[in-house]
């Protein structure tokens, strides 16, 4: 059974930093693309970033939406089967429950954690 | 980049109805679009993939059809637990994209 376990959330003030984790078990994770989406309170979802596994010629290579490029950094640990996402400069906008999700670089995004909150405000 | 438009985005229904929900494409992704289903404070579930291949202990209920740009989830003889929220997603490339979302209310 793949489950998907993210942690790191919490609150943090405007231009401040958080580090996501999600630890995965149940497949095969350096091989499969990971995926980091976002859904802010009563809103759809965002797709944030993804980062290919880790064989072929793009082997992790980061993906980033334009909204969070610059900001937010993508990577993964394939020894320990973690996937993070580091957040920096945060904004209130960046608001919102954070999904990890296998998936992604032309593949279906098939299993999802149970996502963790951040909540930028002052 | 790929914009999803999905529709309608809400619908009211009775339970035994069958619904149709669209979404298409602003260009050509071939098959690669799914279908999740989320309840309220819960993850999304996958539903279909590959526009009509339905997901591993997933009912039959749930059917995906289309290619190209446009694309439909048929949902037969609704039950309570189906009434949630439905989105699309491309994934044929980046930036990944979302429908907006369909919400199945109960009538």
């Amino acid at each position: 059974e793949v489950q998907l376990l993210e942690s790191g959330g919490g609150l943090v003030q405007p231009g401040g930093s958080l580090r996501l984790s999600c630890t995965a078990s149940g497949l095969y994770f350096r091989g499969y693309a990971m995926s980091w989406v976002r859904q802010a309170p009563g809103k759809g979802l965002e797709w944030v970033s993804s980062m290919s596994g880790s064989s072929g010629s793009s082997a992790n290579t980061p993906y980033y939406a334009d909204s969070v490029k610059g900001r937010f950094t993508i990577s993964r640990d394939n020894s320990n089967n973690v996937l993070f996402l580091q957040m920096d400069s945060l904004r209130g906008d960046d608001t919102a429950v954070y999904y990890c999700a296998e998936g992604g670089g032309g593949n279906s995004f098939d299993f999802w954690g149970q996502g963790t909150l951040v909540t930028v405000s002052s | 980049d790929i914009q999803m438009t999905q529709s309608p985005s809400s619908l009211s229904a009775s339970v035994g109805d069958t619904v149709t929900i669209t979404c298409r494409a602003s260009q050509g992704i071939r098959d690669s679009l799914a279908w999740f289903q989320q309840k309220p404070g819960k993850a999304p579930k996958s539903l279909i993939y590959a526009a009509s291949h339905v997901q591993g202990g997933v009912s039959s209920k749930f059917s995906g059809s289309g290619s190209g740009t446009d694309f439909t989830l048929t949902i037969s003889s609704l039950q309570p637990e189906d009434f949630a929220t439905y989105y699309c997603q491309q994934y044929s490339s980046y930036p990944v994209s979302f429908g907006g979302g369909t919400k199945v209310e109960i009538k």
